[in-house]
């Protein structure tokens, strides 16, 4: 299995609080990712880096953002946490360019 | 038009039957495709990948691509009530760094 830690696994928050994901791989690829997961959407990118301090918005990144400091983390923040940004968040890597994402476990998130 | 689309299912199939997965795609340009199977409360796994027109297999998957057409499928032979998953189609962009985009995903349900 891919080295793919995110954290926390699950979270519940108070609308309008900051909350901030973290994604931590051991593979040392180049390109990380934010997707989040709601039925009937599938995976939809919020984010993604292509390398340290390389970051570029996804579909649906309007009160997302993101930062990379180091090549092995990648951190996603809601600065002001909605309703609406409930929902599974999964953090991918891959190695370069057209060669295949692999998957952290899932962040599941409510806010209420 | 979504770039990525997929029948959201459910696909019923008899155990032992070929279970087809269909997904279409709008970047003419795409160079890569991937398939991801994802048991539920579970993260996407990546099945097969596919770079060239025709047919690649592996074990009782295959996965067919026309690009000419613009689709993508996955044959699953000899299913088992253990294929029972939703699969989600992935595809790589004609250009610049590598943002996977899914479909929403195909539910496969095999009946005894």
């Amino acid at each position: 299995d891919a080295g793919i830690t995110q954290s926390p696994r699950h979270k519940v928050t108070e609308t309008g609080t900051p909350v901030t994901l973290r994604c931590h791989q051991t593979e040392n690829h180049r390109y990380m990712y934010w997707y989040r997961q709601d039925p009937g959407h599938g995976l939809r990118l919020i984010h993604y880096s292509y390398g340290v301090k390389d970051t570029d918005k996804g579909e649906v990144s309007d009160g997302y953002s993101v930062s990379r400091s180091k090549t092995e983390d990648f951190l996603l923040t809601l600065e002001s946490a909605t309703s609406s940004q409930t929902s599974v968040y999964f953090c991918a890597i891959t190695a370069g360019t057209n060669t295949e994402a692999f998957f952290g476990q899932g962040t599941r998130l409510t806010v209420v | 038009q979504k770039e990525v689309e997929q029948n959201s299912g459910p696909l019923s199939v008899p155990e032992g039957a070929i279970a087809s997965l269909n997904c279409t795609y709008s970047d003419r340009g795409s160079q890569s495709f991937f398939w991801y199977r994802q048991y539920s409360g579970k993260s996407p796994e990546l099945i097969m990948f596919i770079y060239s027109n025709g047919d690649k297999e592996d074990g009782r998957f295959t996965a067919q691509l026309n690009k000419a057409s613009q689709y993508v499928s996955l044959l699953i032979r000899d299913s088992q009530p253990s294929d029972s998953a939703t699969y989600l189609c992935a595809v790589g962009p004609s250009s610049g760094y590598n943002k996977l985009i899914f479909g929403a995903g195909t539910r496969l349900a095999v009946h005894p």
